[in-house]
Parts: structure tokens; sequence; C-alpha cells
């Protein structure tokens, strides 16, 4: 069975200071990956997506970036911290589209960040 | 942007009542999903419901949509103190794009 799993799951951090989440896969080859930022309204935000090693779209410009340096692998960074960039992160992934006429999400726990 | 609407945005009912939450949106879409998010937790998918479909039962749970009025409807039946959380209607582009997710409903259920 497929399993996700995000670190870390809370984290309190500097304005100014470099941020990096990370979020893996198992049990699946090539899934599309998601991040997304949940704000205090409870909205979702899609910021980054990926459909292969190597292969991000950025959906909002913003302070953060996204890397997937492994096939299972994408991690969600950042220079320089802002204070607007607290939040709850969740990771997801989905079946790759060729084998699923709809995107179905699983999402890993969410990563609390605070930044003070 | 977001696409999805969730109405009411809090909900409050008591253990064995109905809950209806319902979801409006713009744009033509493939497929409408609901997930489910416990206070702190991921999101957990819920029920999907295709366009050329009207209505879907999943155990306690029946979806419906409309597309004519772009709108969907989450009914949870026989509601449990357990079933407390926030629900996010979601919606899948006709293209195969991503998803985009509604800001929620708060759904409180009193034992």
């Amino acid at each position: 069975s497929q399993t996700i799993h995000q670190w870390p799951a809370t984290l309190v951090q500097p304005v100014g200071s470099p941020l990096s989440l990370e979020c893996t896969v198992e049990g699946t080859s090539n899934p599309n990956l998601y991040w997304y930022r949940q704000a205090a309204g409870r909205g979702l935000q899609l910021l980054f997506y990926s459909v292969g090693i190597g292969q991000i779209s950025s959906e909002v410009p913003q302070n953060l970036s996204a890397s997937r340096p492994q096939d299972r692998q994408f991690i969600l960074s950042s220079k320089k911290l802002l204070l607007s960039d607290s939040g709850f992160y969740l990771c997801a992934w989905s079946v790759p589209r060729r084998f699923s006429g709809a995107n179905v999400l699983t999402f890993g726990a969410g990563s609390r960040l605070t930044v003070l | 942007s977001q696409q999805g609407e969730e109405d009411p945005q809090a909900l409050s009912i008591q253990e064995g009542e109905n809950a209806t939450m319902n979801c409006s949106y713009k744009t033509s879409i493939n497929n409408l999903q609901w997930y489910r998010q416990n206070s702190g937790r991921g999101l957990v998918h819920l029920i999907l419901i295709r366009s050329n479909e009207r209505e879907k039962h999943s155990g306690r749970l029946r979806v419906t949509l409309d597309t004519s009025k772009k709108s969907s409807s989450l009914l949870i039946t026989a509601s449990r103190a357990a079933d407390t959380a926030s629900y996010f209607c979601a919606t899948g582009p006709p293209y195969g794009g991503k998803l985009i997710f509604g800001q929620g409903t708060e759904l409180s259920v009193k034992p």
C-alpha cells in the first residue's frame, strides 16, 4: 500500500532563516506531487506541483521554492522566511494522469510553520 | 484562485441529525470531489462524482451534482460526534488539470 510521510510536523523559525520541508511517498512510482499551503481561513492554496524528477511548476509567485531530487521525494524550501510564510503546509500525491481519469489526492499529515 | 465556494462556512448540529453542505463552482469540470480534514491534520478523500453523474452514495454520505447550476451538495446522514471536521469540495477541470479547493465548511456535531 502507498504511504506519504511529511516532516517536520511542527516548526518555529525566526524571520530570515531558511526552511526545508520534506515529503516522501512509498509504494508507488512516478507520482504527481503537490505542495499546498493552508492559512488561517482554512482554504488550500496550491503552491507547487510536479509530474516528474526535476519538473516543478509554480502556481503563485512567492518566497518559496520546490525541488524533486528523486522520484518520490518532494522538498519545499526558502532561503529567507517571511512572517507571511507562516501556515500549515500539506504535501500530497496522486496517480499519474495516464493511469487515472481524475486526480484524487492523498495528503500527508501536514507541517505547521510559525515564523516569528 | 479558488473555484469552489462552500456554504455554510460553519454548521453546528446535534448527533443523529443530518448535515448538508453545499459547494458552488464557476467553470466546467470533469469531476468534483469532497475531502474531510480533522483539526490540525491532512485532508482525506471522501468521494468523487463525475460530471456525467447526478448522485452518488458511500455509506452515510450522499453527494449530488447539478452541472447546470454548477453546484454540489454533500449530505451526511445520522451524524456522529466523530464527523466533526472541516469538509472541502475540490473541482477537477475538463483538461485534467489541478484540483481547485474551496474554503471549506466547518462541521461541529454535538453529542
